[in-house]
């Protein structure tokens, strides 16, 4: 079952400016993690933040985590035309012990020069 | 650098025939998955193993089987193919955690095989 939703569907900026995309989640997690996926291509990692971390960074990524609300955001400061991808959250829910995340829709950022 | 790789980018088979995609990874991880993606509906997972010979089901296991002899290689089985099935693959590895508060590793991609069912 879908598990985060990502918001906007689509998201298009000039370069430099900065990009957020939400994601909300419906049970509880044990962590959240963001992934870019490039046209045609697999997805790749970039940040995972546990249930018990507010706040992370990697280079111009920041992310936040809001256990309360369920919904966590992506920042990505200064963009580039390189950035255009699509970015997917994805949840690890707390308790079992399977590794499986669910993944959101994704939101599709499109950079202009 | 993990590297996860897929047999095939792209592949067409007629409808009814037995597909076979493999997985494979190089960083020992004990933990493989299967997802399709499809426009719309974002990644949904098939099938997916934590050890040599495990499987667990996954959110759309229907039509799907899975093979794990070794622990680099993870097999997603179309047993009868069919057009619904049209979809990109893409297989993923990571580490498993120890304990409830070691779980849920970044997981790494393949590229993708795209298969067509005509």
């Amino acid at each position: 079952s879908q598990q985060g939703e990502e918001d906007p569907q689509a998201l298009s900026i000039q370069e430099g400016e900065n990009a957020t995309m939400n994601c909300s989640y419906k049970t509880s997690i044990n962590n959240l993690q963001w992934y870019r996926q490039n046209s045609g291509r697999g997805l790749v990692h970039l940040i995972l933040i546990r249930s018990n971390e507010r706040e992370k960074h990697s280079g111009r990524l920041r992310v936040t985590l809001d256990t309360s609300k369920k919904s966590s955001s992506l920042l990505i400061t200064a963009s580039r035309a390189a950035d255009t991808a699509s970015y997917f959250c994805a949840t690890l829910e707390s308790g079992g012990g399977a590794d499986g995340l669910t993944f959101g829709k994704g939101t599709h950022l499109i950079i202009q020069p | 650098d993990v590297k996860v790789t897929q047999s095939s980018r792209y592949l067409v088979k007629r409808t009814g025939e037995k597909v076979f995609l493999e997985c494979v990874q190089d960083m020992d991880h004990e933990n493989m998955f299967w997802y399709r993606q499809d426009p719309g509906l974002g990644l949904r997972l098939i099938y997916f193993s934590y050890d040599v010979k495990m499987k667990e089901k996954g959110d759309i296991p229907e039509g799907y089987s899975v093979s794990r002899e070794k622990k680099e290689r993870f097999s997603l089985i179309l047993e009868s193919a069919s057009t619904n099935q049209t979809s990109m693959y893409l297989c993923a590895s990571s580490l498993r955690g120890l304990g409830r508060g070691a779980r849920g590793y970044e997981q790494y991609f393949g590229p993708g095989t795209r298969l067509t069912v005509t």
